[in-house]
């Protein structure tokens, strides 16, 4: 069964740097493209970074651009966020989604919830 | 960067047809992807490729796009249906990738 399972959201003061992190299991992890996308309570979805399968082409959204960074290790099945200067609008929910060669995500992990407040 | 405009909200009797339209600038050449999500859950996909439908989804879940708008349509709609519902794009001519519409909300009747 392929599953992905985030962790290492909670609450985090302004200016924190957590990291998240995606387990993915059931499929070739290193075959595929990744994304973060992230949900603001009561809002829609907004995506945030892309990362090839061998982590050589990255991208992110404005909004988050200079201040977070996506990798992967496909030794471990694993993909991260780094998020650091964080905001209160940063806070939401943060989904790891499955890319597919068609650009759209079959796969996504149940989310992690980063809430940003002092 | 494109937009996606959706609908806030849809409402629908039982039994009946949902159509859930999703707007942008000649959409019709692109691939538009629908997602849907029940609260406090993930998305999950429910049609790709503008009218494919993945494994385990039922066919009263359709697509289409032409033009400037894509249109999710939902037959037969059951009370399980009520969710939100988000469009999605790719769009390669800019650094933002990834587009969502902001979502229609489907209330059953």
């Amino acid at each position: 069964e392929v599953q992905l399972v985030e962790s290492g959201g909670g609450l985090v003061q302004p200016g924190g740097s957590p990291r998240l992190s995606c387990a993915a299991s059931g499929f070739t992890f290193r075959n595929y493209n990744m994304n973060w996308v992230r949900q603001a309570p009561g809002k829609g979805l907004e995506w945030v970074s892309h990362i090839s399968s061998s982590g050589s082409t990255i991208y992110y959204a404005d909004s988050v651009k200079g201040r977070f960074t996506i990798s992967r290790d496909n030794a471990k099945n694993s993909l991260y966020l780094q998020m650091n200067s964080l905001r209160a609008e940063d806070t939401a929910v943060y989904y790891c989604a499955r890319h597919l060669f068609g650009n759209y995500f079959d796969c996504w992990g149940q989310g992690t919830l980063v809430t940003v407040s002092s | 960067s494109y937009v996606l405009t959706q609908p806030p909200s849809v409402s629908v009797a039982p039994g009946q047809t949902a159509r859930i339209t999703c707007g942008g600038n000649d959409i019709g050449i692109k691939s538009v992807h629908w997602y849907q999500q029940k609260p406090g859950q993930a998305p999950v996909l429910v049609v790709y490729a503008d009218s494919d439908r993945p494994s385990g989804i039922p066919e009263r879940f359709s697509g289409s796009n032409s033009g400037n708008t894509a249109t999710l349509t939902i037959s037969r709609v059951e009370a399980g249906d009520e969710a939100g519902y988000y469009c999605q794009v790719w769009d390669s001519s800019s650094d933002h990738l990834v587009v969502f519409g902001g979502g229609t909300k489907l209330t059953v009747l």
